[in-house]
């Protein structure tokens, strides 16, 4: 079975400051990798997502990650944040069968 | 381009009620899903469909039922709603499973007292 683990609940951070949100999958088996915003009162929207390829993926707003397989890795990153870029976030893992399993979320709150 | 609509937008359900949540995409996606959303907990899977006719269970489907209707539409019922079926439920389309990305209603709030 597939797990992700996102570490850390709720993470802040000044306005203009790097910022990263962690996250860790388990899967016997290859895995396909996204990152999904949530606005308040909203659904979800995909950020970005890694099928194959090159290792760094690149994303709406500014944002990337990088896909790591030895440390089964998929840490998002953002070199500035802005005010607007406060939200939830999820990393989600599948196979491609017909599920699509979410880590609990990390809150991100950029402080002005 | 609606994309995923849900329908209602907040329900207030007494323990033991009925309901059917909506859902329907424009997007002509094979797949959809439904998922609830918990504080701490994430999205969980309740029930997937992979194409018209065709349902399966997710990780917690006790409590629900759910119907294809046609391509377009994914509904979810509550048979006997229970406290703990208070969440936010969202629906979810691809247009395959495998690596493609979902596209999410605005969720439906639903407190069952």
């Amino acid at each position: 079975a597939q797990s992700v683990t996102q570490l850390d609940s709720q993470v802040p951070v000044f306005e203009e400051a790097p910022v990263e949100l962690r996250c860790n999958y388990s899967s016997s088996v290859s895995v396909y990798l996204f990152w999904y915003v949530q606005y308040p009162n909203q659904g979800l929207q995909l950020l970005l997502k890694y099928l194959s390829g090159s290792t760094l993926v690149k994303g709406i707003n500014g944002f990337e990650a990088e896909f790591n397989k030895s440390q089964t890795s998929f840490h998002l990153r953002k070199p500035s944040v802005h005010i607007s870029d406060t939200a939830e976030y999820f990393c989600a893992v599948t196979t491609g069968a017909n599920n699509l399993f979410f880590g609990t979320g990390t809150r991100l709150t950029v402080i002005p | 381009n609606a994309g995923v609509t849900q329908t209602p937008k907040f329900q207030v359900l007494k323990t033991g009620q009925s309901m059917t949540l909506q859902c329907a995409q424009d997007m002509n996606h094979n797949s959809m899903y439904w998922y609830r959303q918990d504080p701490g907990m994430g999205l969980r899977l309740i029930y997937y469909s992979a194409s018209e006719g065709t349902t399966d269970k997710g990780e917690v489907p006790n409590g629900y039922n759910v119907s294809r209707l046609n391509k377009r539409e994914f509904s979810l019922r509550l048979e006997s709603a229970a406290p703990s079926q208070t969440s936010v439920y969202f629906c979810a389309s691809s247009e395959k499973p495998s690596g493609d990305r979902a596209f999410f209603g605005q969720g439906t709030r639903l407190t069952v007292v």
